[in-house]
């Protein structure tokens, strides 16, 4: 099935650091939803965006739905040992499907 | 006070066995959704269901099937269980048109 072109797969990154996370497509959504899943949990909404070019912030995190509506990232800045997870991009269609990314692995290094 | 809550967290089954696994949502949602999440993480939708429709993802096998007693349960019946279908199966739920939210998964291992 479709599936969304989000990178990077993983990311090792020492506490403190900025992080940077994005999602592409070859179709254009109405809605991006960034989720993040812990271990032996289910994805957990995060951020929410409904708007071309609508940036929107949840602590550390921000997200952006970009502009041609076929992108969004996602930032977390100053990381710490919780932001540990898969993160996942998806983007909404007309018809109110959900079309995902294939995750980004956030490894804190030791 | 759980939103989605789906039973059991887990499943351990012979090849060739039928299983259910349950969920509910006590969100008032119109829509509910099956996942299959493999061991590469892919989140893979299943079905989704309003008192409706019945939308199937046609790479879904037959042996697969959701069944809603009522507008807040949305059971996923499995027959004749393969080796392939091992993984965690997550429900979610959402308002028309609106972001999912998701139970904790069940992770279904086939023996």
């Amino acid at each position: 099935g479709q599936q969304l072109n989000q990178s990077p797969q993983s990311m090792f990154i020492q506490e403190g650091e900025d992080v940077s996370m994005n999602c592409t497509s070859s179709s254009i959504f109405n809605t991006w939803l960034w989720y993040k899943q812990d271990p032996g949990e289910g994805p957990v909404l995060l951020i929410a965006l409904y708007k071309a070019g609508e940036l929107t912030s949840n602590g550390r995190l921000t997200a952006q739905f970009g502009i041609t509506r076929k992108d969004s990232f996602l930032n977390i800045s100053a990381s710490i040992p919780s932001d540990v997870g898969i993160y996942f991009c998806a983007g909404q269609t007309d018809n109110y499907q959900l079309i995902w990314g294939a995750g980004t692995k956030l490894i804190i290094k030791p | 006070d759980t939103a989605v809550s789906q039973t059991p967290k887990y499943l351990v089954t012979q090849m060739g066995n039928d299983k259910s696994i349950k969920c509910e949502q006590n969100l008032g949602h119109d829509t509910m959704y099956w996942y299959k999440q493999d061991s590469k993480k892919f989140l893979k939708i299943m079905f989704s269901y309003n008192n409706k429709e019945l939308i199937i993802n046609e790479t879904v096998p037959n042996r697969f099937s959701p069944k809603s007693p009522d507008k807040a349960h949305l059971n996923l019946h499995i027959n004749s269980l393969e080796l392939g279908d091992s993984a965690v199966y997550f429900c979610a739920s959402s308002p028309a048109g609106a972001e999912a939210f998701f139970g904790q998964g069940t992770r279904l291992t086939v023996v």
